[in-house]
């Protein structure tokens, strides 16, 4: 999951596994959410969002669940291959109409 | 890419040098975004637009000014640079149409300062 540590969380998977992101979010009032990954070296690009009145929304090879009564945000993908390595991290937007970034997660795919 | 190019992409500079970094959108979005990321903390808001000549501050604005004199030009300006200020800067475009708020992100501009 997120933290905000000097060091980030890391996941490692199998390629062609899936793989399991988590978000936990601070904001109640938040009402849209983004996930984005962000490879080295590079800028941050945009995977997928859900706004708060959905709990599941889907793009391809990528799911982002919403879990608003504990406040937890996941994205999945499926069939992780070797290009899918890199960091991932949420954002949430909240009544300051500003997005919040979490720290990310580290996603190392193995052959 | 969304259209958004960054400039310089590095720079190592010298304490209490001024600083100005420079963002460029062929996207014509409404709003321009100006974050550092450092190891440990999200990308964080330093000053952000929402229109030619419209800016306001962000979580981490001090030391900082910004210019916006045309919709495709975002300029970050460090007037006395300082070795906290090493960080990596992205830029951000959002148009806000309505439905999201989602910002799309330049490649990022490496600042060091010594």
């Amino acid at each position: 999951g997120e933290s905000v540590g000097l060091h980030l969380p890391t996941l490692s998977v199998q390629e062609g596994d899936n793989s399991i992101i988590n978000c936990a979010y601070s904001n109640s009032a938040s009402d849209y959410f983004i996930w984005y990954k962000q490879e080295s070296g590079k800028g941050p690009q945009f995977i997928i969002d859900i706004r708060s009145n959905m709990d599941k929304r889907q793009g391809q090879r990528v799911t982002v669940l919403l879990n608003k009564t504990v406040k937890h945000l996941s994205l999945q993908i499926a069939a992780t291959q070797p290009g899918d390595s890199a960091v991932y991290f949420c954002a949430e937007k909240g009544s300051a109409r500003q997005l919040t970034f979490g720290s990310g997660t580290q996603l190392t795919v193995l052959p | 890419d969304a259209g958004i190019t960054q400039s310089p992409r590095h720079k190592v500079t010298e304490t209490g040098t001024p600083v100005t970094l420079r963002c460029h959108q062929t996207e014509n979005h409404r709003y321009m975004y100006w974050y550092r990321q450092d190891p440990g903390h999200g990308l964080r808001l330093i000053h952000y637009s929402y229109g030619v000549k419209d800016t306001d501050k962000g979580e981490v604005s001090d030391g900082y000014s910004v210019s916006r004199s045309k919709t495709e030009d975002f300029l970050l300006t460090l007037e006395s640079a300082t070795s906290s200020q090493t960080s990596v800067y992205f830029c951000a475009i959002s148009d806000r149409s309505g439905r999201t708020d989602t910002q799309y992100f330049g490649p990022g501009t490496r600042l060091t300062v010594l």
